[in-house]
Parts: C-alpha cells; sequence; structure tokens
C-alpha cells in the first residue's frame, strides 16, 4: 500500500549510459514532480506534471527528459550521464498543484563512475 | 532560505526537552511556508504549514512561529523524542513549486 514509490532505489553507472528512473503514486493526485538532493542534503525541484501536462521545467540539461504516460506516473529519464549527476533523485506528488503537502517517494540514489 | 554551508547546522538536544529549529526567508512576498522532515534513508515527509495572515500554527507537539517583520520562521519540537532525530527543511511556496532551505539536522541524545 505505498503511496508513493520508485525504482530503482539505487542505481550505478558509468558516464555516458543512459537510464531510466520509474515513479508511480496511488493516491489519486493530480500533480507529480522530480526533485534532485545534492550530497549537502539540498533539494532542488526539477520538473513537475498536472495531470499529464508539464508544469514546471527548471533549469535542467535537457538530458534529462521527464515523461508522464498517465496521471499515476512520472517517469525521469536521464542521457549521456555525467559524474555531476549523481544525486539523490525523489519523486513526490500532491493533491492538486502548487500544495506545500507533497507526498515523496523513498529516493533512487543514483551514482555515475 | 537557510544559510549554506559545507556541513548541515546541527541542532542537539536532550530527549525530553524541546527543540527550535530556526529559517530565515528572502523574499517579502512569500505568503505559505512549509516544514518537512527527513529521515536518514528516507524522503520528506511534510509536517506542518503556515499561511502569511497568521503567526503562529500548533500541530500535534509542533508549533511553527511566522514573524513577516524580520522574515523568520520556527519550528518547535515539543518533549523531542529519539524518534525526532531527523534533518528538517522549511520550504516557500513560488507560484506551483515549493522552494527548500537548507536544512537543519536534529539529534536527540537519551
Amino acid at each position: 500500500d505505498t503511496a508513493v514509490s520508485q525504482t530503482p532505489k539505487y542505481l550505478v553507472t558509468q558516464m555516458g549510459n543512459d537510464k531510466s528512473i520509474k515513479c508511480e503514486q496511488n493516491l489519486g493526485h493530480d500533480t507529480m514532480y522530480w526533485y534532485k538532493q545534492d550530497s549537502k542534503k539540498f533539494l532542488k525541484i526539477m520538473f513537475s506534471y498536472n495531470n499529464k501536462e508539464l508544469i514546471i521545467n527548471e533549469t535542467v540539461p535537457n538530458r534529462f527528459s521527464p515523461k508522464s504516460p498517465d496521471k499515476a506516473h512520472l517517469n525521469l529519464h536521464i542521457n549521456s550521464l555525467e559524474l555531476g549527476d549523481s544525486a539523490v533523485y525523489f519523486c513526490a506528488s500532491s493533491q492538486v498543484r502548487g500544495s506545500g503537502e507533497q507526498f515523496f517517494g523513498p529516493g533512487t540514489r543514483l551514482t555515475v563512475l | 532560505g537557510e544559510s549554506v554551508g559545507l556541513h548541515l547546522p546541527t541542532l542537539s538536544v536532550q530527549e525530553g526537552d524541546n527543540s527550535i529549529i530556526n529559517c530565515a526567508y528572502s523574499n517579502s512576498a512569500s505568503d505559505y511556508f512549509i516544514w518537512y522532515k527527513q529521515e536518514s534513508g528516507k524522503g520528506p515527509q511534510f509536517i506542518i504549514d503556515i499561511r502569511s495572515n497568521m503567526d503562529k500554527r500548533q500541530g500535534q507537539r509542533v508549533t511553527v512561529l511566522l514573524n513577516k517583520t524580520v522574515k523568520h520562521l520556527s519550528l518547535q519540537i515539543a518533549a523531542t523524542q529519539p524518534g525526532d532525530s531527523a534533518v528538517y527543511f522549511c520550504a516557500e511556496q513560488n507560484t506551483d513549486k515549493l522552494i527548500f532551505g537548507t536544512g537543519t539536522r536534529l539529534q536527540v541524545f537519551p
């Protein structure tokens, strides 16, 4: 009965590879988010989708491409991985857009070697 | 948001004491603030929020105070317990997104 789930939990890969992280929420929420948390615990919004429509697209390299096949899923694809992409990536959802109460997944720790 | 440093600011308290975690914000137009708790290895978890038309809001064992004059908010945790050990983030709403502060680590000692 996990509310927001992400797969995989850990991802170790070589520079230059392409990888995807998947996220699903079973809360019936309209809005989903991707955040990046660096080694200093700084948490920054990357993207947000509301009812499958992109509403937030922060200054993120275009190697990062989110995809929302339906309201319950938001995936993150990363091309040509770089060392600086190493971080923990969190998916989150909220009932409506702009809500301060967001429900976060457990995170995906990405390590680029 | 909170000041940025090489290490997270850390607050160490004894079990049973009250904890006060502070946060400064810079945008005087911000009108909605939220506190999150992040335990080790987990995602952030919503604790409590406050709008700018209030200066205090209470939850279960937690109180958030907002001082708009000096652009400061604080999270007070009463009777701190070992389970309160975590990193605490304040966040402010900016249109559809949340801007998170840098976090404060709360360590609870027996």
